[in-house]
């Protein structure tokens, strides 16, 4: 079963700077999709970015941009100029076929984002 | 822009009782999901749901909880008897095509009491 790890529970940025949040995966699949989805305190889950794993290039959405290491299996995700409203859980995610679930999304636990001022 | 939408955005219940949790799906889209998120923890799967069927479910979908599209629109999770174990958040979530990317509803916040 494909599995995904955030490794930082709680990550802390000053206002404008930047950070990033590690996710590993592990799964012998070729083809995948991996996202970053935000929930703020409201808990509505929120689409950040999406990485198609057959895509060398890595997926950028304003000050969001990821660091896809296919052989390491790794999907970080750099926020630049942090602002107050970026603090929230972000949630990585896998997506593959699988016989158990489709194509539904596998989770991480999740990390916890706080910026300071 | 169109979204997912769920009602209700709360909803209180007593342990045995039965509840009906509901989404509209963005209008296109022909598959559904419904996720589950105890407090504090990790999103989870329940279900899939494409051409009026399930697609797949999860061990944590018992024969307590069942899914339909009774009106072609909206797209309902039901828990037959709540146990306290089941206060969690509940997502809807839809997409176009099997490749596409997931768009979640706001969720229903329910507690069993």
């Amino acid at each position: 079963a494909q599995t995904v790890t955030q490794s930082q529970p709680e990550m802390s940025v000053q206002e404008a700077e930047t950070v990033t949040l590690s996710c590993t995966y592990d799964t012998s699949e070729s083809d995948y999709y991996l996202f970053w989805y935000k929930q703020p305190p409201s808990r509505q889950m929120i689409l950040v970015i999406r990485q198609e794993a057959y895509k060398q290039q890595n997926a950028t959405e304003n000050r969001f941009s990821v660091n896809f290491q296919k052989a390491a299996k790794s999907f970080s995700l750099k926020i630049s100029d942090s602002q107050l409203g970026d603090a929230a859980m972000y949630f990585c995610a896998y997506r593959s076929w699988s016989s158990n679930s489709g194509y539904a999304l596998n989770f991480g636990k999740g990390t916890s984002l706080l910026v300071t001022p | 822009e169109p979204e997912v939408t769920q009602t209700p955005s709360h909803q209180v219940t007593q342990m045995g009782q039965e509840v009906i949790l509901r989404c509209v799906p963005i209008s296109n889209h022909l598959y559904f999901y419904w996720y589950r998120q105890i407090l504090g923890q990790k999103v989870e799967f329940l279900v899939s749901f494409y051409n009026n069927e399930i697609s797949e479910k999860s061990e944590i979908f018992d024969d307590q909880f069942s899914v339909e599209r009774p009106d072609g629109s909206n797209f309902t999770l039901k828990i037959r008897s709540t146990k306290l174990e089941d206060s969690a958040m509940y997502f809807c979530a839809s997409i176009q095509g099997a490749r596409e990317t997931q768009y979640f509803g706001p969720g229903t916040r329910l507690l069993v009491l």
